[in-house]
Formats: structure tokens, sequence, C-alpha cells
């Protein structure tokens, strides 16, 4: 199994510009997580999915962030527009039961 | 919401000594779950405890459900210099769709 698919890794953008991060889930899991991670504020959960419903998106921090799983095997999360504030680590998990499977991050970086 | 106190933040130890962190909530919960985060990877599940009282071990790894179900520990014993990383604990109350409640992290250095 690949495991959780995150792409891109990186990314660097200038304030102001769209930017989209995706997410290929374990297959057959049907619960998606998206998480944000800096030295600040920890690891932060900003919205989950189960079933591709989002049940939860209260960590989402403003209405320039949004989340889409159009079906079982991807997701998106989106910020536009963005700001350095903005600029962390987005882990995207996905699970079947208990534990958590976590990709590799994408590391953003907003000028 | 539920909140999960992790501690210590932060640890500096000698290669060899053993390590023990804990998390402690306000809340029961159902399933307790220890992650390790290596340094530019996702966290990955260590331990994973379901019944309040129980005591689990891989390797070095050593953890346990407190019996009040709001509390657990994780032991490292021997430590080596590939403990380094961030350790999360993480509660699961079992009512949310898998979803888990996340400690703060504990960092651990490990000098050789």
């Amino acid at each position: 199994d690949a495991g959780v698919i995150q792409s891109p890794r990186h990314e660097v953008t200038e304030m102001g510009q769209e930017v989209t991060l995706r997410c290929k889930p374990i297959s057959g899991h049907n619960s998606l997580f998206w998480y944000r991670q800096t030295m600040m504020r920890g690891l932060e959960l900003l919205i989950y999915f189960n079933n591709n419903v989002p049940i939860d998106d209260s960590g989402m921090p403003e209405d320039r962030f949004s989340a889409k799983m159009p079906n079982a095997s991807f997701s998106t999360l989106k910020i536009q527009p963005s700001e350095p504030r903005d600029s962390a680590v987005y882990f995207c998990a996905s699970s079947e039961s208990d534990t958590q499977y976590f990709g590799p991050g994408t590391r953003l970086t907003v000028l | 919401g539920q909140q999960l106190n992790q501690s210590p933040q932060s640890m500096f130890i000698q290669e060899g000594e053993d390590v023990s962190m804990n998390c402690t909530s306000s809340s029961i919960f159902n399933t307790w779950l220890w992650y390790k985060q290596d340094p530019g990877e996702g966290p990955v599940l260590l331990i994973a405890l379901y019944k309040a009282g129980e005591l689990t071990s891989n390797g070095r790894l050593t953890a346990q459900f407190g019996i009040t179900r709001k509390d657990s520990f994780l032991n490292i014993s021997a430590s080596i210099p590939s403990d380094v990383g961030i350790y999360f604990c993480a509660g699961l109350d079992n009512t949310n769709a898998g979803k888990s409640t996340f400690g703060d992290g504990t960092t651990l250095t490990v000098k050789p």
C-alpha cells in the first residue's frame, strides 16, 4: 500500500495567490482529516470528513480556507487568498477505525 | 471542547537513559493512542490502548491506559539517538467518526 499521498510536498507562493493542496487517502479508509502544524500552535485539526461528507470544520481558521472531498479517493484543501501567516506544514490523514495514517505533509511558504 | 495536557513539552536526555511522558484530560476517552513524528515526516502510530488499566509494550516502549480513563503515559527505556522526534498522545471517544484529540506533543532530544 502506498500510504496517504499528498502533493505537492513543498509549495512556495506569494501573498494573495491561491494555493491548492491535494490528498489521496488509503484505499478503503472512510475518514479523512486535514491538519496544520506550526511551531507556535502545534498540530491543529482543520476539518475532517466521514464517507466524503464534512463532519466538523470548526478548525478551519477563516473563510479563506475551504476543503472538498468529491470522492473517496481524493480531497483538496484550498487557501484563497493566501497570507504569510498561513505558512505551515499541512498534513492529510485517513483512517478506517481509531488509527490515523498521516501523509508526508505539504510544507507551504507564503512570502 | 476536549483538551489533552501533555507533559513535558520537551526533554533533553543522554543516550541510554529512560524517558517518561504523560497525558491528562478532563474528559474520558475510550481509546488512547501514542504517535511519533520523525523530523520531516507525518506522525506514525506507536501504541494503541483500548482498556482502562491496560499496559502495552512495543519493544523498548511501554504505555498505560489510566484507570480513570483520563490519562495515559508512555515510557521509553534505554533511549537511542533514533528516538529523537515529537511524541503525541491522542484520545478517542468513539463518538466522532474516528476523530482523535491530540496533545501538544513532547519533543525528545537524545544526546549521544
